[in-house]
């Protein structure tokens, strides 16, 4: 019930497209939806956020589209750049006492060709 | 404003050892928390530290502890080493804990020989 499922677990996207990455999760007690951004040798970064009342977040050329019912919500990358090409994890918390804490995805190895 | 510092960087041990990881904070941060990134497993939460006290536990074994002090530094130990212990450790820093943004650490590269 604490997993959270990602897909794909590698993405080879030009540039100038849209990178969609994809989450599914059990729980429904989830309070809080948010996307990393890992460089190599980096520690993750948070890029975006978003809560189970919200159907979609934008910031930028990132959104996130949330399903509640699904359970599931992906991360739309527009205009993707080189720059973009890292590892993308969702992550989803736990509701409050021993639950709260961040359940990661497995992770999305994105590259964006030139 | 400085960002959260990990010593060392890397590391390399043998099966058997003990090992000590330290943590730096953002200032004025209060909450610290471990994560244990893999290939396999991905990066799971080992622990969270608020105010010098454990608050949350994730799912490993006793080998991992941890502590905080009076200024918010925190470190992990793993005893009693295994090869399966080979990872890249993380700490994460926020005000007040899981509820706020989590800032993460470039982390600790253990190698368990």
């Amino acid at each position: 019930q604490q997993q959270v499922k990602q897909s794909p677990q590698s993405l080879i996207v030009q540039k100038g497209g849209i990178s969609i990455i994809n989450c599914a999760y059990e729980n429904t007690a989830f309070d809080y939806f948010p996307w990393y951004q890992q460089f190599p040798g980096k520690g993750p970064a948070l890029l975006i956020a978003i809560r189970p009342d919200v159907s979609e977040k934008k910031e930028g050329r990132f959104t996130i589209s949330f399903n509640k019912s699904a359970k599931q919500f992906s991360l739309h990358i527009m205009d993707s750049q080189p720059g973009d090409s890292a590892t993308y994890f969702c992550a989803a918390r736990g509701p409050s006492g021993s639950a709260r804490q961040l359940t990661f995805g497995s992770g999305t190895q994105l590259t964006v060709l030139p | 404003k400085a960002g959260v510092t990990q010593t060392p960087r890397y590391l390399i041990k043998t099966r058997g050892q003990q090992v000590t990881l330290s943590c730096s904070p953002i200032s004025g941060h209060r909450s610290v928390s471990w994560y244990q990134q893999t290939p396999g497993q991905g990066l799971q939460f080992l622990f969270e530290y608020f105010s010098e006290t454990q608050r949350n536990k994730g799912n490993f074994p006793g080998r991992f502890s941890g502590r905080q002090f009076s200024n918010s530094r925190s470190e992990m130990n793993v005893s009693t080493l295994e090869l399966g212990d080979s990872a890249l450790y993380l700490c994460a820093s926020s005000r007040q804990g899981v509820s706020d943004t989590q800032y993460f650490g470039p982390g600790t590269r253990l190698t368990v020989l």
